[in-house]
């Protein structure tokens, strides 16, 4: 019944490795978004796809690549791991006919890069 | 610029009301939202208001909006303990939401 899932809840890794995490939407949505939030909450918005294109990237590294397979489904791939990205990353996604933007948010995966 | 501003924290005594306020900078901004966020848990949309209405009410919730000011309230009355949270505003951005910095709400008994 969730809306918005996220797997894994928690990664722990190493610096230099590769992770991914990954995003699924049951709401019938055609937007979906990655958002990082820092260890002081402040929460930025990373990318956003449409029907599967990508329309946002926020001055993000390229070791950063979003993957949507599918309306449903947004992924993300994190190459070489750096100890700065350590955050907890948020999926959300909207209706893009929807004029008042609601986005909803899934729970949050927690990285942490040792 | 892009920025959202919010005071970093608010605690108040149960049943008493909360005020949460936030600044925002971008006179276009068609939407301002209220998330609440929980420990652990993700975002969760309370509220919104469109740029052309000055309150929205909603049961407990009141949303008040200067425009000249820039300037957006969250009124929370009779404040409980499930209250205790991190409230952030968001105004929206051409294709995308700008967040403010987070209030954290503490409900004390």
């Amino acid at each position: 019944d969730t809306a918005v899932s996220q797997t894994p809840k928690y990664l722990v890794t190493q610096m230099g490795n590769d992770k991914s995490i990954k995003c699924e939407q049951n709401l019938g949505h055609d937007t979906m978004y990655w958002y990082k939030q820092d260890s002081k909450k402040f929460l930025k918005i990373m990318f956003s796809y449409n029907n599967k294109e990508l329309i946002i990237n926020e001055t993000v590294p390229n070791r950063f690549s979003p993957k949507s397979p599918d309306k449903a489904h947004l992924n993300l791939h994190i190459n070489s791991l750096e100890l700065g990205d350590s955050a907890v990353y948020f999926c959300a996604s909207s209706r893009s006919s929807d004029t008042a933007y609601e986005q909803y948010f899934g729970p949050g995966t927690r990285l942490t890069v040792t | 610029g892009e920025d959202v501003e919010q005071s970093l924290f608010l605690s108040v005594r149960e049943g008493d009301s909360s005020v949460i306020n936030c600044t925002y900078t971008d006179s276009s901004s068609t939407y301002l939202y209220w998330y609440k966020q929980e420990p652990g848990a993700g975002l969760q949309l309370l509220t919104y208001i469109f740029s052309n209405m000055d309150m929205k009410q909603d049961q407990r919730l009141t949303v008040l909006l200067n425009k000249k000011d820039k300037h957006l309230s969250l009124r929370i009355a009779d404040t409980q303990t499930g209250d205790s949270a991190i409230y952030f505003c968001a105004e929206r951005h051409t294709d995308k939401l700008i967040f403010g910095t987070g209030t954290r709400l503490q409900v004390f008994p």
